[in-house]
């Protein structure tokens, strides 16, 4: 069966720090992965989608950027954190055709001080 | 532009009682749509999914409606228990046969359920 791993679970961080978090996907091959934002009191917000090595799609301009150097492999990464980007990251995952639910992460909770 | 809406912030039922979870939806372009369970401090656990070319699509307790006419669906949960209690998000995604991509879901705000022993 397929699983995803995604670390930390918490994380705080001063502003202006960098920033990467890993997920990983075990299972499946040439998955479409995803990253996701809560913030506080709303909904899940698509920020990166990949459908293969190396390419990155972004639905937000964003003091964010993501990375995919491997097939099951899904990295956010900021150079320099900002106050506005503490919430809850979620990473995903979904079969390649047609219609597939996604598949999520347990996520981390980033704080930036 | 909040395109899918789950208006209701909170449900409170009986255990074994039904459990019934509203979403509407603005963009007539959506063609598949997903509920999903959330516990605090995890990530959303998919439960159900229904294509539009449906109306009902069922799976053990669960059961989720489609109105297209009415850009509604619900999500029925019968007998409700405690172990339900969760946040439920509706999502929905426009696939590559509406012209757009089923990469990506778009979340109402969810609905916290509480099932009461």
């Amino acid at each position: 069966s397929q699983t995803i791993h995604q670390w930390p679970a918490t994380l705080v961080q001063p502003v202006g720090s960098p920033l990467s978090l890993e997920c990983t996907v075990e299972g499946t091959s040439n998955p479409n992965l995803y990253w996701y934002r809560q913030a506080a009191g709303r909904g899940l917000q698509l920020l990166f989608y990949s459908v293969g090595i190396g390419q990155i799609s972004s639905e937000v301009p964003q003091n964010l950027s993501a990375s995919r150097p491997q097939d099951r492999q899904f990295i956010l990464s900021s150079k320099k954190l900002l106050l506005s980007d503490s919430g809850f990251y979620l990473c995903a995952w979904s079969m390649g055709i047609g219609n597939q639910p996604q598949h999520f992460g347990d996520g981390t909770r980033l704080s930036i001080l | 532009d909040q395109q899918v809406k789950q208006n209701s912030p909170s449900l409170s039922v009986q255990e074994g009682r039904i459990s019934i979870l509203n979403c509407d939806y603005t963009n007539s372009m959506f063609d598949y749509f997903l509920w999903y369970k959330k516990y605090p401090a995890e990530g959303p656990t998919f439960l159900i999914s229904i294509s539009s070319i449906k109306d009902k699509n069922e799976d053990g307790r669960f059961t989720v409606f489609l109105n297209k006419s009415a850009k509604h669906l619900s999500l029925h949960i019968v007998p409700s228990q405690p172990g339900d209690s969760a946040v439920y998000f509706c999502a929905a995604s426009a696939g590559a046969n509406s012209g757009g991509s089923n990469y990506k879901l778009t979340f109402g705000k969810g609905t916290l359920l509480t099932v009461n022993p």
